[in-house]
Parts: structure tokens; C-alpha cells; sequence
């Protein structure tokens, strides 16, 4: 059964920092992974999606990386701003056809001014 | 233009009654889920559709009935509600495995209160 962990729970830094964050997964025998941010009272929004073949995304100040046989990937945010702040869900898409998505809790990310 | 859309934002009912949300996608996709995230946040599957056909059903109460009347659309009908249910109710979509990247586009989510 797969399970996703992200440590840490909460994180809080000041502006301007560099952050990363972490999420771990159980089974490597994933199709993909994607990062995710909710903010508070809203739905989730689509930050990057890895494919299980590749090593890493951007998106302007975002950067994903995938080690699949290791079950990590890192989201790393560069010179947080406020907001950067809401909560950062990581999850997997296992191989074999099903479609659901297998999420961790979450990281509550707060980007002090 | 919204992509996922969900109605009603926020539903508040007594326990017993029944309740359904909808969720509409203007994306194309041909693959619709359900998930629920609970009081500490976690947020998990219910259900998939492909082509308004059921392909994923977790362990769910069979008093949660999905319903597809065609590939834009998955509603979520729920009997005889309980406190356990309340919850953010969140409808998903994608272009499924054989198109795509498989990116997963949520709505903004349908909060359930249960008196």
C-alpha cells in the first residue's frame, strides 16, 4: 500500500529565504508525482507535475525533483515571498492503470514579511 | 472561465437528509474524481470515473452514490447523512493515462457541515 509523508508538518521563514521541502513515498513504482498548493478555504492548484522517467521540473521560482528509487521528491521554492504561504500537498499516481492520486498531509508553508 | 466547477460552496444540513453536490468540468477530460479532505486536512480519494464509466471505488459507505451522466459531469449524491461526513468534498479531472500529462485540475471544493 503506498504512503506519502511530508516533513516537515509546518515550516515558517522569512522572506527572501531559499526553503525546501520533502515528501517521501513508500512504493516506487509510481507513473508520476505532483506538487500541489491549497490556500486556506480553497481548492488545490496544480504546481508541477514529474513523470516517473524524468528528474526534475521548473516553474519560475519552483523546483521539483524526483529520486524514484530512493521514494523522494524535494519542492524548492526560491526567495519566498508571503505569498508563497499556504499549504504544499505532495502526491503519486501509482503504475499499473488506476488513476487515483495517493497524497500526503501537507506542508503549511507561512512566508513571514 | 472556470475549468472544475462545484456547487454548492457550502451545504449545511441535519443529519439524515440527503444531499447532492455537482461538479462540472469545462477542460475536455475524460476522467472525473471524487475526494474528501477531512477535519485534519488529509485528503483522499472516493472515486474515478472514465467516460462516465466507475473505475475507481474505495472503500466507501454505499450511502455515497457517484453519478455520470456524461463525461463532463460527476455529481455526488449522499444518503442519509452523517456527522462523520462533514468534510470539503473536492472534484477533480484529468486526461487520464493515455493522454496528456495526467495533470489533476481540483475545483474549489464544496464544504459540508452535518448538524
Amino acid at each position: 500500500k503506498q504512503e506519502v509523508t511530508q516533513i516537515p508538518a509546518a515550516l515558517s521563514v522569512p522572506e527572501g529565504e531559499n526553503l525546501v521541502l520533502n515528501c517521501s513515498f513508500t512504493d516506487s513504482a509510481i507513473y508520476n508525482l505532483q506538487w500541489f498548493r491549497q490556500d486556506p478555504g480553497k481548492g488545490l492548484t496544480s504546481l508541477l507535475l514529474i513523470q516517473s522517467s524524468q528528474r526534475e521540473q521548473t516553474s519560475g521560482r519552483l523546483n521539483a525533483s524526483l529520486d524514484k528509487s530512493s521514494g523522494r521528491s524535494t519542492l524548492y521554492i526560491a526567495a519566498s515571498q508571503p505569498g508563497d504561504s499556504a499549504t504544499y500537498l505532495c502526491a503519486v499516481r501509482r503504475r499499473g492503470g488506476s488513476e487515483k492520486l495517493v497524497f500526503g498531509k501537507g506542508t503549511k508553508l507561512t512566508v513571514n514579511p | 472561465d472556470t475549468a472544475v466547477s462545484q456547487t454548492p460552496k457550502y451545504l449545511v444540513t441535519q443529519m439524515g437528509n440527503d444531499k447532492s453536490i455537482k461538479c462540472e468540468q469545462n477542460l475536455g477530460h475524460d476522467t472525473m474524481y471524487w475526494y474528501k479532505q477531512d477535519s485534519k486536512k488529509f485528503l483522499k480519494i472516493m472515486f474515478s470515473y472514465n467516460n462516465k464509466e466507475l473505475i475507481i471505488n474505495e472503500t466507501v459507505p454505499n450511502r455515497f452514490s457517484p453519478k455520470s451522466p456524461d463525461k463532463a459531469h460527476l455529481n455526488l449524491h449522499i444518503n442519509s447523512l452523517e456527522l462523520g461526513d462533514s468534510a470539503v468534498y473536492f472534484c477533480a479531472s484529468s486526461q487520464g493515462l493515455t493522454g496528456g500529462m495526467g495533470t489533476q485540475y481540483f475545483g474549489p471544493g464544496t464544504r459540508l457541515l452535518v448538524l
